[in-house]
């Protein structure tokens, strides 16, 4: 089973605007990752926030996150075509000294050029 | 090399044959992760080496599933007598160490091997 989902599931924008997307975990973390996905292509990690961290930008990006309510968001500023992909939350706990990742189900973004 | 590589990039088995999936991870890191992502789904963790020792197997699915990683770096992942239900893309990541108690790294992923079992 899949610790995260994110919200929503699917999200469609002009090249241009912003995409915001929500996602939702079940336990408690040691950290949380957000993965992007292009079709056919491998997962590239693109921000990892700590449990006692509410708030990381890199470039474009913004997350945060709010370990009271289990959640976590993804902003992407002023988007552009090559956005257009597949975004994963996937949250870190210390398991038997690794950190495995358990993903959601994913956010599908579009950019209308 | 620059990343993880994996091969072959596609694999088509009949059912009830074995297939090896081979990963290379990125020079020098100590953890390797496979995950197995079934279309339209995120990927799900299958097990976790940290460089020879297999740590954690919670996520193979049966016992069909065999992963190892004998010099610590290259790993296989061997599927016996695979079942339709065993088509998916599976991914290897690799991370430069295990991560202190709640630190975290990320991983680097491979490309994937889509598998389609007939």
């Amino acid at each position: 089973s899949q610790q995260g989902e994110e919200d929503p599931q699917a999200l469609s924008i002009q090249e241009g605007e912003n995409a915001t997307m929500n996602c939702s975990y079940k336990t408690s973390i040691n950290n949380l990752q957000w993965y992007r996905q292009n079709s056919g292509r491998g997962l590239v990690h693109l921000i990892l926030i700590r449990s006692n961290e509410r708030e990381k930008h890199s470039g474009r990006l913004r997350v945060t996150l709010d370990t009271s309510k289990k959640s976590s968001s993804l902003l992407i500023t002023a988007s552009r075509a090559a956005d257009t992909a597949s975004y994963f939350c996937a949250t870190g706990f210390y398991q038997t000294g690794a950190n495995n990742l358990f993903f959601g189900t994913g956010t599908r973004l579009t950019v209308i050029p | 090399g620059a990343g993880v590589s994996q091969s072959p990039r596609y694999k088509v088995a009949k059912r009830g044959q074995d297939v090896a999936l081979r990963c290379d991870p990125i020079s020098g890191h100590v953890s390797l992760f496979w995950y197995q992502q079934a279309l339209g789904q995120g990927p799900e963790f299958l097990t976790y080496f940290q460089n020879e020792a297999q740590l954690d197997k919670s996520g193979l699915p049966s016992d069909r599933f065999f992963a190892e990683r004998p010099e610590g770096s290259v790993s296989t992942l061997k599927i016996q007598r695979t079942q339709q239900e065993d088509s998916a893309v599976y991914l290897c990541a690799s991370s430069l160490s295990q991560g202190a108690r709640g630190r975290g790294h990320e991983q680097y992923f491979g490309p994937g091997t889509r598998l389609t079992v007939t």
